[in-house]
């Protein structure tokens, strides 16, 4: 398995509540993404890094906000957590080959449960 | 990537036989494409990729097609295995891009 953790890998928080999820790698590649998961929706991006301090938005990034002050680290922060956001969430990472996009390679996932 | 729908499609075979799975990308500038499988509980695991300048790449018991003409691409099961049964996706990424999109993916059962 690539080295990827992502941390916690379950959790429950009360609606309105800022909860912060982490994703640690020890492969040392420049991209790392932040997606969820919903039933119907597949994988959908919520921000992505690519590099330190280097982010951009995905397609669903309102209520969420990202940070990489080191290459192995990216965390993702939910401000105040909604219901909407009750979803599995994965984080990936991808080299860039001389020839471009690499395969990303996927953590093991966190399910968050916002009540 | 595809076009999201509501309802995962779902493909069922008998042990033994093949399975293909199919995806549509609607980028035309898409470069790079990658099949992964996804068991249940558990991150998605890279399966095999494939890049434009190609249109055909094998590995062990899979194959992937790509026809850049008509945007598809097609993942191909040698001798499906109960242990196959899982949902896969395509995703494609471009270098203008900076990011992969994916399908909403196909659940494979296999049928002992």
């Amino acid at each position: 398995d690539a080295g990827i953790t992502q941390s916690p890998r379950h959790k429950v928080t009360e609606t309105g509540t800022p909860v912060t999820l982490r994703c640690h790698q020890t492969e040392n590649h420049r991209y790392m993404y932040w997606y969820r998961q919903d039933p119907g929706h597949g994988l959908r991006l919520i921000h992505y890094s690519y590099g330190v301090k280097d982010t951009d938005k995905g397609e669903v990034s309102d209520g969420y906000s990202v940070s990489r002050s080191k290459t192995e680290d990216f965390l993702l922060t939910l401000e105040s957590a909604t219901s909407s956001q009750t979803s599995v969430y994965f984080c990936a990472i991808s080299g860039v080959g001389h020839t471009g996009g690499t395969e990303a390679f996927f953590g093991q996932g966190t399910r968050l449960t916002v009540v | 990537g595809e076009s999201v729908g509501l309802h995962l499609p779902t493909l069922s075979v008998q042990e033994g036989d093949n399975s293909i799975i199919n995806c549509a990308y609607s980028n035309s500038a898409s470069d790079y494409f990658i099949w992964y499988k996804q068991e249940s509980g558990k991150g998605p695991q890279f399966i095999i990729d494939i890049r434009s300048n190609m249109d055909k790449r094998q590995g062990q018991r899979v194959t992937v097609l790509l026809n850049k003409t008509v945007k598809h691409l097609s993942l191909q099961i040698a001798a499906t295995q109960p242990g196959d049964s899982a949902v896969y996706f395509c995703a494609d990424w471009s270098d203008g891009g900076n990011q992969f999109y994916f399908g909403t993916g196909t659940s494979l059962t296999v049928i002992p």
